[in-house]
């Protein structure tokens, strides 16, 4: 069983809107929580990257939470872009090893339409 | 941040079939791995590359399947052996480690008749 769940697993949003994805991890014990942007045909890169200690973190017009206390994570997207358009991935990494192994959610699919 | 090439970007093989894919950072780094993404799916750690050791294979992954070399800290090689369609994927590379950002390569996109 996945231990990073994201949803929905898709949505379509109307240019210039926000939109708001959800990650839900049981990952234990954990040192940060990454979100991803994965663009059809290309490599994930790094959107946002927050320890258990902080709750939230900007770039741009992305903005991401985290409550280590329910184990819950929320991308928000303001007026969101074509170009948002992908797929966002969130990302928990384990302590247990010294170089950080990653926890992968299958991804929340974004459409942004005209 | 580190820049990743990987090569090819996408090959069409067949069964049977080895294919060696390359990944090519701008500059040194510890730790690379290589994954798999089947679509739609979450990314799958294959193993982990370190510079002058063996790789460290995840569970269903094995050396004999998927050989790895890490001959310095800017290169690796992931080969995958014996193709049968069931290795039809996205193959990434990637460097990085500990809490920062890992940067990836754009993938290698295999399908295999």
């Amino acid at each position: 069983k996945n231990q990073v769940e994201q949803s929905p697993q898709s949505l379509i949003i109307l240019e210039g809107k926000n939109c708001t994805l959800q990650c839900n991890y049981t990952v234990s014990p954990f040192s940060n929580l990454r979100w991803y942007k994965q663009d059809t045909g290309r490599g994930p890169v790094s959107l946002t990257i927050m320890t258990f200690s902080e709750n939230t973190k900007s770039n741009g017009r992305y903005t991401a939470t985290l409550d280590a206390d329910t184990k819950q994570s929320s991308l928000h997207i303001t007026a969101s872009q074509l170009s948002d358009s992908a797929s966002y991935i969130c990302v928990v990494t384990l302590t247990t090893d010294s170089w950080g192994k990653l926890q992968f959610g299958a991804g929340t699919q974004v459409v942004v339409t005209p | 941040s580190a820049v990743i090439s990987q090569k090819p970007s996408r090959d069409i093989c067949q069964r049977g079939t080895s294919l060696t894919i390359q990944c090519q950072v701008d500059s040194q780094v510890t730790m690379m791995f290589w994954y798999r993404q089947q679509p739609g799916q979450s990314l799958t750690l294959i193993a982990t590359a370190n510079q002058g050791s063996e790789a460290t294979y995840e569970s269903g992954f094995v050396i004999d399947k998927f050989p790895i070399s890490r001959p310095n800290l800017t290169f690796s090689t992931l080969t995958v052996s014996n193709m049968s369609p069931e290795d039809s994927s996205i193959y990434l590379c990637s460097a990085g480690q500990g809490n920062q950002p890992q940067h990836f390569g754009d993938g290698t996109r295999l399908s295999i008749l």
